[in-house]
């Protein structure tokens, strides 16, 4: 087993470019999340999902729009990245009932 | 609101012991527990329900003052591999999102 998978490790951006990033689970989870850490802030909530076909915001959602078109699978896009938007991206999963998370490798974003 | 980590750095000796402290202006229904090591992902350590109800590793142990809305995380006889840099996360039992705010971080450095 996988677990929690994400899709690319690293990545380079533009000002104006866009991209998608993938999580991917194999642990047969509900529920889904997409954080950002930057240095000395912790981890932030962007979008999270509670089952497949559902999408709702987090603590910071501008600039970010998610899809969850099948159960294992999260997605978060930049439609147009900024330069504050250089961050590590986690994606996170939980279904127990003790909501212990299981986070993803992470993805290192820089937007020059 | 994020919670309040104290201290935000603490460095210590093989085989001392250390209290990382996790401090909330609302109400909990749950404080978990996580260690991050620099470049990885966060690791689950512990969970605190409310009701007294805990999950986590034999080695670790906190406490959960629900009339306070703090937790505190108790390391005992520190090992080299107990560095790295400590979160909690708070949830509330506000609809069922199980969503988590999480500290900006307590370091903790373990020398020989």
């Amino acid at each position: 087993n996988a677990g929690v998978t994400q899709t690319p490790k690293f990545r380079v951006l533009k000002t104006g470019q866009s991209m998608t990033l993938l999580c991917a689970q194999d642990m047969n989870h509900e529920y889904m999340y997409w954080y950002r850490q930057d240095p000395g802030m912790g981890l932030r909530l962007i979008h999270y999902s509670v089952g497949e076909g559902t999408t709702a915001k987090g603590e910071v959602p501008d600039g970010y729009n998610v899809s969850r078109l099948k159960k294992q699978n999260f997605l978060l896009g930049l439609e147009s990245a900024a330069p504050s938007q250089t961050s590590v991206y986690f994606c996170a999963t939980t279904g127990s009932s003790y909501n212990e998370q299981f986070f993803g490798p992470g993805t290192r974003l820089t937007v020059l | 609101q994020q919670p309040v980590q104290s201290p935000q750095a603490v460095i210590l000796r093989e085989g001392e012991d250390a209290v990382i402290n996790c401090s909330s202006s609302k109400a909990l229904y749950s404080v978990h527990w996580y260690r991050q090591k620099h470049g990885e992902a966060p690791v689950f350590l512990m969970i605190l329900l409310k009701g007294g109800e805990q999950k986590g590793h034999e080695k670790i142990s906190a406490s959960f003052n629900e009339k306070k809305q703090q937790s505190s995380l108790y390391l005992t006889a520190s090992q080299l591999s107990y560095s790295g840099t400590y979160f909690c996360g708070t949830g509330s039992r506000s609809g069922s999102a199980r969503q988590l705010t999480f500290g900006s971080g307590t370091q903790l450095t373990v020398l020989p």
